[in-house]
């Protein structure tokens, strides 16, 4: 099992340029998360997709970010434009998300964006 | 919404000895709590989880409690190594939930 995978690992980016970040669940996992962490507010969750439906995107900050899931095995998070306050590690997760239960969510190595 | 409180937010041992880092949360409905320990430019990974059903659950060196009527749960981690530091988050979730509510960490430094 390859784990969550994530792409880029490293971006630099200039102010006002489009970020796109991308993610491959873990095979046979129905549940996706996106994550940002900095040292100020910690572990945020962005946005939910289960079954490449988006579930609850109360998370993004603003419009400037969107995310998709077009197919079970890929997700991007775009921000366009991208500012300085957006540099943060971005981390996708999956879950297997069984019925009746909340299962261990299994983190990607993440993106580590800085916009200059 | 879930509210999760971690602490202390730094914590040094000395290797051999006992850490322990203790975590509350406000959601009574709450069912599931991870603990994810994150090394420095390293993803989180779980080390150990319970659910509420439970009130101790134990991984060689490492436990994991919870009181569930003081809402509050402890990580910990006997004999400590070197390896061992990193930093610890908890979080829960709560059955009508679906997202992680994370701590805010916890860097634990085990000196030889």
């Amino acid at each position: 099992d390859a784990g969550v995978i994530q792409s880029p690992r490293h971006e630099v980016t200039e102010m006002g340029q489009e970020v796109t970040l991308r993610c491959k669940p873990i095979s046979g996992h129905n549940s996706l998360f996106w994550y940002r962490q900095t040292m100020m507010r910690g572990l945020e969750l962005l946005i939910y997709f289960n079954n490449n439906v988006p579930i609850d995107d109360s998370g993004m900050p603003e419009d400037r970010f969107s995310a998709k899931m077009p197919n079970a095995s890929f997700s991007t998070l775009k921000i366009q434009p991208s500012e300085p306050r957006d540099s943060a590690v971005y981390f996708c997760a999956s879950s297997p998300r069984l019925a009746g239960s909340r299962d261990t969510q299994y983190f990607g190595p993440g993106t580590r964006l800085t916009v200059l | 919404g879930e509210n999760v409180e971690q602490h202390p937010s730094t914590l040094s041992v000395q290797e051999g000895d006992s850490a322990v880092i203790k975590c509350t949360y406000s959601d009574s409905a709450s069912n599931y709590f991870p603990w994810y320990k994150q090394e420095l430019g390293k993803r989180p990974q779980l080390i150990i989880d319970i659910r509420s059903n439970v009130g101790e659950k134990k991984d060689q060196r490492i436990a994991v409690t919870l009181n569930k009527t003081a809402k509050h749960f402890s990580l910990h981690i006997t004999e400590t190594q070197p390896e061992d530091s990193a930093v610890y988050f908890c979080a829960a979730i709560s059955n009508s939930g679906y997202a992680l509510n994370f701590g805010k960490g916890t860097s634990l430094l085990v000196t030889p």
